[in-house]
């Protein structure tokens, strides 16, 4: 079964403060997707990024950059720069490819609290 | 392109009443997934459709069921409603099925049992 875990329930920053937000997965499989989504009080889900597990290269877009290490099993995001707006809960995703089960299954998200 | 649309955006009902949530994908997406989001459970996936056939089901007891038209848009239902059916329900849409495509959420309804 997969499983995902994100061991911070909540962070809290001042602004302009770097935050990395921690997720590590277990699968068995060996081709699956990783997903970052923030979620605003307004409730959507909103999707960051998605990387392979094929594909170990790390990411830059503007202020969020991800670190994948499948040797850990890790992909963590880090937010440059914290804003305000930046306050929302950031939850990790995994998807795997092979059989039925290729819902996402998500972790239990992480509270990001940005102080101005 | 809009986004995906749910309705109703808030919902209140009593015990042992059935409803019916409904979901409009981004306009080309043919797959549409659920999932259920509570404090206590955390995001769950309900059920995927995919040209109007359900592809994938999750852990939930048969109260909960869904259906999808030759438009791609979804409906889902609760019968005999349960305190613990409190929760807010999260469609999701995808261009095509398969792990490798991402989904993209609507805004959610929030269902209260009474």
């Amino acid at each position: 079964a997969q499983k995902v875990t994100q061991a911070q329930t909540e962070i809290s920053v001042v602004e302009k403060e770097d935050v990395t937000l921690d997720c590590v997965y277990e699968t068995r499989d060996t081709t699956y997707y990783l997903f970052w989504y923030k979620q605003p009080p307004s409730g959507e889900l909103v999707f960051l990024i998605r990387r392979n597990s094929f594909d170990e290269q790390n990411e830059i877009s503007g202020r969020y950059s991800w670190n994948f290490q499948k040797s850990t099993s890790s992909f963590n995001f880090t937010i440059t720069a914290s804003q305000v707006v930046d306050s929302a809960v950031y939850f990790c995703a995994l998807k795997i490819s092979s059989g039925s089960a290729r819902q996402l299954t998500f972790g239990s998200g992480t509270q990001l609290t940005v102080l101005p | 392109k809009a986004g995906v649309t749910q309705t109703p955006r808030y919902l209140i009902k009593t015990r042992g009443q059935q409803v019916t949530l409904s979901c409009s994908p981004i306009s080309g997406h043919r797959s549409v997934s659920w999932y259920q989001q509570t404090p206590g459970q955390g995001l769950q996936f309900l059920f995927e459709y995919f040209s109007e056939t359900q592809r994938n089901k999750g852990n939930f007891p048969g109260r909960f069921s869904g259906r999808q038209f030759s438009n791609s848009r979804s409906e889902m239902n609760v019968s005999t409603l349960e305190l613990g059916d409190s929760a807010l329900y999260l469609c999701a849409s995808s261009s095509a099925t398969g792990s490798s495509y991402e989904q993209y959420f609507g805004p959610g309804t929030r269902l209260t049992v009474t």
